[in-house]
């Protein structure tokens, strides 16, 4: 799977819109990007994904570059329960595998959330 | 969305012992299910996968014969620290995934934060 990038740790005010850049420019035609989140001492949560189009969901929008080497996930309207490590991942479509292929984690961006 | 439970949330336990954790998929059938170890400020490192009714497939470094990891059924696995000691003190996440007409994403539990003392 390719390696994404992302910075360490972002701030938001709260009601404002929260954009967390991930850089994947060794992504593969059949790679999507997936975004995930964790909250403090809980389970990865599940937020978003998408392969070439933008995507949007009750939680947020995946911006993704039209050369696939680059997204955005959009918070639009942040509260402090965003608060949060926000992970990309790139992997090929699990329904290509039958779910098998492996999560793998990097660091993340830590999202913190301010009035 | 699919949810997944494990149990104790939290243990503590004496160096030498063993502790299990169960992963329980509840509202559809897991065909994979995976474990994570996560130490404090770091990532999620995959420590093993196991499928239903088969041994588990463990990553590298990790060892099988500490960390062992029964997948019985279709809802629930289970991993058991043997001898556990102070360096096994971490935050467990399982995670699980369904088969044929399931779901192919995985779904995380809540985790299990384990103290050797």
């Amino acid at each position: 799977d390719a390696k994404t990038t992302q910075p360490p740790s972002m701030d938001c005010a709260e009601g404002r819109a929260a954009n967390l850049p991930c850089n994947h420019s060794t992504i593969s035609g059949n790679e999507y990007v997936y975004w995930y989140r964790q909250i403090h001492s809980q389970g990865p949560q599940y937020i978003i994904h998408g392969l070439k189009n933008n995507e949007t969901n009750e939680m947020a929008s995946l911006i993704i570059t039209e050369d696939r080497k680059s997204s955005t996930l959009i918070l639009p309207h942040a509260t402090l329960r965003d608060t949060a490590v926000y992970y990309c991942i790139v992997r090929v479509d699990p329904a290509l595998t039958g779910g098998g292929n492996k999560l793998t984690f990097g660091t993340g961006t830590q999202l913190k959330v301010e009035l | 969305g699919a949810v997944v439970s494990q149990h104790p949330s939290w243990v503590i336990c004496k160096s030498g012992t063993s502790v299990k954790i169960e992963c329980r998929s509840l509202d559809f059938q897991a065909t994979t299910m995976f474990w994570y170890r996560q130490f404090p400020k770091q990532s999620l490192m995959l420590m093993a996968t196991s499928n239903e009714g088969s041994k588990a497939t463990y990553e590298q470094g990790v060892e099988k014969d500490k960390f062992l990891i029964n997948h019985a059924s279709l809802t629930l696995s289970t991993l058991t620290v043997t001898s556990a000691h102070p360096e096994d003190s971490s935050f467990y996440i399982c995670s699980a995934r369904g088969g044929a007409g399931g779901y192919n994403e995985q779904f995380f539990g809540p985790g299990t934060r384990l103290t050797v003392l």
